[in-house]
């Protein structure tokens, strides 16, 4: 099947500083992927939608200046958290979208990276 | 390598109980989490089993044994709205979550 890994896994960074999360398809291409956040109840809060050549599209009340999301090939997206305060301390994560023949069959699948750990100290 | 299987796809009817399920193997436990996704939304989130058994929450329960790395996700009174793809994921001893292609739940009146 599809794999999207993300790097880093998990990260640990001083307050004020950047951290870029890169979201890769390993084995496929995807012209969109979505950045989610994991909140401690395990609901997950879509940010982003992230689009290949184009800016990419943020969901309400997500600061998109604090967010950077670049989408510079059909296998790579990046989340950059700017100037991370502790609040931005959670578990992101990434998902690619597949249309036609790869999403087994069906009309579109999306396919889930393992998740990036940050810790704002 | 690590690895969470569940069916492609599944129909069921209106009314009747439907059971989803998911075996697993990963470097590690630490929780396996079920999602419900209508197509073009976040997935939201169902359940969440670390410990082995059943758990219920209304209509939806989930059940999980972690020596067979086995884990379903039981429907009842099946409800139109109820039609989305289930997602089942594991988080392994790293704390990242190894996840499943997603189940589509097709409901037929």
């Amino acid at each position: 099947g599809a794999v999207v890994s993300q790097h880093p896994s998990r990260v640990i960074c001083k307050s004020g500083t950047s951290v870029k999360i890169e979201c890769r398809s390993l084995d496929f291409q995807a012209t969109t992927m979505f950045w989610y956040r994991q909140f401690p109840k395990k609901s997950l809060m879509l940010m982003a939608t992230s689009n290949e050549g184009s800016k990419a599209t943020y969901e309400q009340g997500v600061e998109k200046d604090k967010f950077l999301i670049n989408h510079a090939s059909l296998t790579l997206s990046t989340l950059t958290v700017t100037s991370a305060h502790p609040e931005d301390s959670s578990f992101y994560i990434c998902s690619a979208r597949v249309l036609g023949v790869l999403a087994g069959g069906r009309e579109e699948t999306q396919y889930f990276g393992p998740g990036t750990r940050l810790l704002v100290l | 390598g690590q690895n969470i299987d569940q069916p492609t796809e599944m129909t069921a009817t209106e009314g009747a109980i439907v059971q989803i399920n998911c075996t697993y193997q990963t470097s590690g436990f630490n929780g396996l989490f079920w999602y419900q996704q209508h197509a073009g939304e976040a997935p939201t989130f169902l359940s969440y089993n670390v410990l082995d058994g059943l758990e219920e929450k209304g209509r939806f329960s989930s059940f999980l044994s972690r020596s067979k790395g086995y884990s379903y996700l039981l429907l009842k009174e099946l409800q139109m709205k109820d039609s989305a793809s289930y997602l089942c994921a594991v988080e392994d001893s790293n704390y990242q979550l190894i996840w499943g292609a997603g189940t589509k739940l097709i409901i037929k009146p």
